[in-house]
């Protein structure tokens, strides 16, 4: 079975701070997703990377950036939170146009 | 541009009743369609997929190229089918389009 992990379940965090969100996945696949979910928005994509090093800006890049320096791992970072952006951050990797979700990390910023 | 549209937010059927659930999409070229679906506290994952014509759970979808929809049915609605669902079109070029989504409540 694949496995997307995300690192946190649930993360608190104050305005301004930098917000690190990581994720793992064990099957070797080269394209990995970041996602937020909102009530009435569905998902949106925030960054995808369909290789090591290399990266694509999603529909809402505002206010995040990536990290891909190893093939299993796709980090999120929030340079400096905002309260819009509380959400549910969903990481997904895929193999012939099937995605895998992650669990998912609920980030609420105060 | 490119979308995809779920009319209902929530959509409440009886235990035994028909689902439909409703997809259309504005999408150049000929994309591949997807419905995903979220159990509680489960993660998000995939239903089925239009290329594979296959039945998941029950539940079955047509692709109608000339209404531009992907809708989503079961006969038979069990409880253990409320959930929130999601379609997404994709062109393979890694940027799936997913609809706002519907949350399925199978009523007892």
């Amino acid at each position: 079975d694949v496995k997307v992990t995300q690192s946190s379940r649930y993360l608190v965090k104050r305005t301004g701070e930098k917000v690190f969100l990581e994720c793992v996945q064990d099957m070797d696949h080269e394209n990995m997703f970041w996602y937020r979910q909102d009530p009435g928005l569905g998902l949106r994509l925030i960054y995808f990377s369909y290789d090591v090093k290399m990266k694509e800006k999603g529909d809402i890049p505002e206010g995040y950036s990536v990290s891909r320096e190893k093939k299993e791992r796709f980090s999120l970072i929030l340079e400096s939170a905002s309260t819009n952006q509380t959400s549910m951050y969903l990481c997904a990797s895929s193999l012939y146009e099937k995605l895998f979700f992650g669990s998912g990390t609920q980030l609420s910023v105060l | 541009a490119q979308r995809v549209t779920q009319p209902e937010k929530l959509l409440s059927v009886f235990k035994g009743a028909p689902v439909e659930l409703k997809c259309n999409y504005s999408y150049s070229g000929s994309p591949e369609l997807f419905w995903y679906v979220q159990y509680s506290r489960q993660r998000l994952q995939l239903l089925l997929r239009h290329i594979s014509r296959e039945s998941i759970k029950g539940f079955t979808a047509d692709l109608n190229k000339g209404e531009t929809s992907f809708h989503l049915k079961k006969p038979f609605a069990q409880e253990e089918d409320s959930a929130m669902y999601y379609c997404a079109p994709t062109s393979g070029t890694y940027k799936y389009i997913f609809g706002t989504g519907t949350r399925l409540k199978v009523l007892a």
